[in-house]
């Protein structure tokens, strides 16, 4: 079965330093997320891509984080300057189609750690 | 926006017994309710959605219900297993506006053999 897959599985990068989080989601998928999770805590909408732009993105989603689709494959979020809250389990995930019948896939996750 | 409420937040059962995990949703738009397991340390993973067209729908020992009126649905895992031994969330979302999950706090859910 198809799956989305994150890399890396761990970053651990300095406050204030940029990082990007990779994501190739399932190739017949059209519509791409980014979700985090703090741990212990719900999973997070931060952002919805479609299209080469972004359809959605929540009060989380501010100006130190982008995303990307450079080439065909791959899906990239960015933090420009990390801060010590963003560490969590960034979870990308595609689907089919848009609406809510649509299934979403979630890859394993990279889990950053700003110190 | 859409809340959505998970009570409790922790669920202890026997192995063979049922449970039952419920959440409740502000949104009345809302007609897209899945349900995903989180086992420690990976990906949510997608076990049974329910569309607010039908009441109830069940896949083997599982099964979710929907009560629109009262906006509530719950999970219902029967003759539960250690391998049940997880996290679940609810989530609800709006069909034709986007996809975006509104996602429950989970509840771990505790399996004893």
């Amino acid at each position: 079965e198809p799956e989305v897959t994150q890399t890396p599985s761990h970053q651990v990068t300095q406050m204030g330093q940029e990082v990007i989080l990779r994501c190739v989601p399932i190739s017949n998928h059209l519509y791409f997320y980014w979700y985090r999770q703090i741990l212990g805590q719900k999973v997070e909408f931060l952002v919805s891509f479609y299209n080469n732009e972004i359809s959605e993105k929540s009060e989380i989603f501010d100006d130190q984080f982008s995303v990307e689709r450079p080439d065909g494959s791959n899906f990239t979020l960015k933090i420009r300057s990390t801060k010590l809250e963003d560490s969590a389990m960034y979870f990308c995930a595609s689907s089919v189609k848009t609406g809510g019948y649509s299934p979403l896939h979630f890859g394993n996750g990279t889990r950053l750690t700003v110190t | 926006g859409e809340n959505v409420e998970q009570h409790p937040s922790t669920l202890s059962v026997q192995e063979g017994d049922s449970a039952v995990i419920k959440c409740t949703y502000s949104d009345s738009a809302s007609n897209y309710f899945p349900w995903y397991k989180q086992e420690l340390g990976k990906r949510p993973q997608l076990i049974i959605d329910i569309r607010s067209n039908v009441g109830e729908k069940k896949d083997q020992r599982i099964a979710v219900t929907l009560n629109k009126t009262a906006k509530h649905f719950s999970l219902h895992i029967t003759e539960t297993q250690p391998e049940d031994s997880a996290v679940y969330f609810c989530a609800a979302s709006i069909y034709g506006a986007n996809s975006k999950l509104t996602f429950g706090k989970g509840i771990t859910l505790s399996v004893r053999p």
